[in-house]
């Protein structure tokens, strides 16, 4: 069970272009997911919370017209890179909630190029 | 905020040792702590978490110790095999009512056959 699934796994745009990320949960109802960005050999930095229905929440120094996000069901989450450069490359994962607050389950990852 | 420190940053150990990762978080309040395994190009894993009203939790080969007075928990990992190897990040949550964990650095933990 909580299983979160990732699409697409990797991902390589021309910068200047837009590229869109699903995520989903496929076994359980997430009232919440989040959306990280993880550099090479590094921890997880959150960009942004979201709970479906609502605006996402953003963490200090994400651009919010740059990273858009989107939770319209219980089990579906997409971020949306707009005019992406490639210092936009990087590992980004979302992960979700059950609603039993405390536990996340996370996502494969997407892996963006931006060339 | 919180702020949770995780040593070392790189663990190497010989199949069937020990391993021992440890955090420091500073936040009183916080009371969830789970521990994620990250393989290389994947997202992370939950492999076991703790309240803060448990000292010890323990999961086969897996187990995690939290000392509240101190501020610290640990994950042991007993007879490691070659797939143990991967990034461990710790996490803590719950201070000041929040529910988005702060994460550790991550170890990287080698096993070798």
């Amino acid at each position: 069970g909580a299983v979160v699934s990732q699409h697409p796994s990797r991902v390589i745009c021309k910068s200047g272009t837009s590229v869109k990320i699903e995520c989903r949960s496929l076994d359980f109802q997430a009232t919440t997911m989040f959306w990280y960005r993880q550099f090479p050999k590094k921890s997880l930095m959150l960009m942004a919370t979201s709970n479906e229905g609502s605006k996402a929440t953003y963490e200090q120094g994400v651009e919010k017209d740059k990273f858009l996000i989107n939770h319209a069901s219980l089990t579906l989450s997409t971020l949306t890179v707009t005019s992406a450069h490639p210092e936009d490359s990087s590992f980004y994962i979302c992960s979700a909630s059950t609603g039993r607050v405390y536990e996340q389950y996370f996502g494969p990852g997407t892996r963006l190029t931006v060339t | 905020g919180e702020n949770v420190e995780q040593h070392p940053s790189t663990l190497s150990v010989q199949e069937g040792d020990s391993a021992v990762i440890k955090c420091t978080y500073s936040d009183s309040a916080s009371n969830y702590f789970p521990w994620y395994k990250q393989e290389l190009g994947k997202g992370p894993q939950l492999i076991i978490d703790i309240r803060s009203n448990v000292g010890e939790k323990k999961d086969q080969r897996i187990a995690v110790t939290l000392n509240k007075t101190a501020k610290h928990f640990s994950l042991h990992i007993t007879e490691t095999q070659p797939e143990d190897s991967a990034v461990y990040f710790c996490a803590a949550t719950g201070g000041g009512g929040s529910y988005i964990p702060t994460f550790g650095r991550g170890t990287s933990l080698i096993v070798h056959p």
